[in-house]
């Protein structure tokens, strides 16, 4: 099974709002992954978990913030969000981060999220 | 600049022919990925290669890394179809957590 699943598949919000974003992935692995992709162009990392922790956060507002409960869990947190995030959000997992041969990433299918 | 150049950016070729994608850089790769992706949906792994000079087929899809680690080429044997999407090659940098820096992908029209 290699299969990282991620709700909702589309979101729609003001920017008022307060939603949470989901992954989940049962494959074992380690570390996980919030990529942010704007149309026509390749994903951003945005944040990656490693065993449980935040290791990376690229700078990332923080209107955008990541929880992971458990290893095979993945949120993402969103608050007061501009028009300028609509965009396609990516989770993906990988054994771990440290290994090239385990560093192979699978992704979610997306949440498409568009901020009126 | 991006680290990772990727050409050509777009491709529009009739049913039946053969293609070659690029992905070049000036740095040492310890591994590198190519994805398909389609719209909507999120990149899904066509192959990983590690090894400098490995060459990994996966039916009409043929994969090279180059033999410094630097380079990767996909090459697709009469297209169909069924290959139209956005392809991504993505390297992982040793020095960098083996985080994935990504090519600005090669989008492929295949006609029929």
């Amino acid at each position: 099974d290699t299969e990282v699943t991620q709700t909702p598949k589309h979101l729609v919000m003001g920017m008022t709002n307060k939603k949470s974003l989901k992954c989940e992935q049962h494959m074992g692995h380690r570390a996980m992954y919030w990529y942010k992709q704007k149309a026509k162009k390749p994903p951003e990392l945005m944040f990656v978990y490693s065993y449980e922790k935040l290791s990376i956060n690229e700078s990332v507002p923080s209107r955008f913030s990541p929880e992971c409960p458990n290893s095979s869990l993945l949120n993402l947190h969103l608050h007061a969000l501009q028009p300028e995030d609509s965009a396609l959000y990516l989770c993906a997992s990988s054994q771990d981060t440290w290994s090239p041969t385990y560093n192979e990433q699978f992704f979610g299918p997306g949440t498409r999220l568009t901020v009126l | 600049t991006q680290l990772l150049e990727q050409s050509p950016q777009f491709l529009s070729i009739q049913e039946g022919e053969n293609l070659t994608v690029y992905c070049n850089s000036s740095s040492v790769f310890s591994s590198l990925q190519w994805y398909r992706q389609e719209p909507g949906e999120g990149p899904v792994l066509l192959v990983t290669v590690v090894t400098g000079g490995e060459v990994k087929k996966l039916k009409r899809l043929t994969f090279q890394f180059g033999d410094a680690r630097k380079d990767s080429s996909l090459h697709i044997t009469a297209a169909q179809p069924g290959d139209t999407g956005l392809y991504l090659c993505a390297g992982a940098l040793h020095n960098a957590g083996n985080m994935l820096t990504f090519g600005g992908g090669t989008r492929l029209m295949v006609k029929p």
